[in-house]
């Protein structure tokens, strides 16, 4: 069965370095999000993304963030200058419209020190 | 601004019984779509049920059941012959047609054997 994928499971980083988290959608989806949950929190919507362009995002998704599908498979979030708080699981998910249900990626975990 | 709340932040069940999970959202989209998540201890999210705002008809997957209350904004989720494998969180969620997503803050179910 078609899945999500993500890398690294675990990222460690230095407060104020860049760092990429990398996702592989189901192949058929074109719809695109991620989002963080934050240990023993809830699950905060960042962004949504849809024909190479952002179609919604959070108050938490400031210039800090960015997202781009650099090569019509992966889907990428970047932090630009990590800072501690940044610190949580960060999910993909992807969907075939908008319509269908999301499938999940299995996280990256992002510790920021 | 839309809302989900879940106001059981944990729950138990006895195997074998029945539990129900509350929630409830607002939004002052007519067309929207409503979905409940399972988070077992591995983190992995897992689609539990989906309803279409438009449908009346309650949604049903196996031992799992909605009871979806369009007027009252309300959205519960009933779990049949409860299993050990059902102990997880679980989270409601609101989609809109705007593709903003929203998570409740998740109750948290434990199963007595």
């Amino acid at each position: 069965e078609p899945e999500v994928t993500q890398t690294p499971s675990h990222q460690v980083t230095q407060m104020g370095q860049e760092v990429i988290l990398r996702c592989v959608p189901i192949s058929n989806h074109l719809y695109f999000y991620w989002y963080r949950q934050i240990l023993g929190q809830k699950v905060e919507f960042l962004v949504s993304f849809y024909n190479n362009e952002i179609s919604e995002k959070s108050e938490i998704f400031d210039d800090q963030f960015s997202v781009e599908r650099p090569d019509g498979s992966n889907f990428t979030l970047k932090i630009r200058s990590t800072k501690l708080e940044d610190s949580a699981m960060y999910f993909c998910a992807s969907s075939v419209n908008r319509r269908s249900e999301q499938y999940f990626g299995p996280g990256t975990r992002l510790t920021v020190t | 601004a839309q809302t989900v709340t879940q106001s059981q932040p944990e729950m138990s069940v006895q195997e074998a019984e029945t539990v129900t999970l509350s929630c409830t959202y607002d939004t002052s989209e007519s067309d929207y779509y409503l979905f409940w998540y399972k988070q077992p201890p591995s983190r992995q999210m897992i689609l539990v049920i989906r309803q279409e705002a438009y449908k009346q008809q309650n949604a049903t997957e196996n031992r799992f059941s909605v009871n979806f209350q369009k007027a009252a904004k309300s959205f519960s989720l009933k779990i049949s012959d409860s299993q050990l494998g059902d102990a997880a969180m679980y989270f409601c969620t609101l989609r809109t047609s705007y593709d903003k997503v929203i998570f409740g803050p998740g109750t948290s179910l434990s199963v007595i054997p």
